[in-house]
């Protein structure tokens, strides 16, 4: 079965500085991908996504993802991060058994130092 | 700007009792989901209905029933609540089908615990 992994449960960064939060999946075609970031108490906010072509994937609030078939992965960069960027975020992948069948890792909780 | 409605946002049970979260979405958008997010679990699909009429179950299906009402509405009934279903549930819709560009929009939660 196809699956999605994080697996940097909690990362800290200080503010200002660079971050990448990584995702791998298992997947037997080309995977439809997904970043969302959830803040404290509220819902899941799409981020980016990928479906094809261009494997570098630019996002709201700053946020670029790459796509790397050889090493199944598709994780997010922010070259400076912001305190605001504080919060949950989860790498989902379309499942291929049914394409409304979304997948989702177990999350990354970002810290921001000030 | 609606967008995905779950209700209630909090919800107190006692183990045994059973209740129905509602969602209702006024997207048009054909496919609806059920999760539920467990600290270090992240968000595990419960059920989901890829199209009005049409329901199939997720990663963690036991203990939970849905029922897709009409194209807008998606609820999810716990029958007989037990410690281990107190959880954060959300509500989520999608354009859905074989389509690219299947995002994901979410309904602010709804907090339910178990005693």
């Amino acid at each position: 079965a196809q699956s999605v992994t994080q697996p940097d449960i909690h990362i800290t960064v200080s503010e200002g500085a660079s971050l990448e939060l990584r995702c791998n999946y298992s997947y037997g075609a080309t995977p439809y991908l997904f970043w969302y970031v959830q803040s404290p108490g509220q819902g899941l906010q799409l981020l980016l996504k990928y479906f094809s072509g261009d494997t570098l994937v630019q996002g709201i609030k700053g946020f670029e993802a790459e796509f790397k078939r050889s090493q199944s992965s598709f994780n997010l960069r922010k070259p400076s991060v912001h305190w605001s960027d504080a919060a949950e975020y989860f790498c989902a992948v379309v499942s291929y058994s049914s394409a409304s069948k979304i997948i989702f890792g177990s999350g990354t909780r970002l810290s921001i130092r000030p | 700007n609606a967008g995905v409605t779950q209700t209630p946002k909090f919800q107190v049970l006692k183990t045994g009792q059973s209740m129905t979260l509602q969602c209702a979405q006024d997207m048009n958008h054909n496919s609806m989901y059920w999760y539920r997010q467990d600290p270090g679990m992240g968000l595990r699909l419960i059920y989901y209905s890829a199209s009005e009429g049409t329901t199939d179950k997720g990663e963690v299906p036991n203990g939970y029933n849905v029922s897709r009402l009409n194209k807008r509405e998606f609820s999810l009934r716990l029958e007989s609540a037990a410690p281990s279903q107190t959880s954060v549930y959300f509500c989520a819709s999608s354009v859905g089908g074989e389509v690219s560009g299947n995002t994901i929009y979410f309904g602010e939660g709804s907090w339910l615990t178990v005693v």
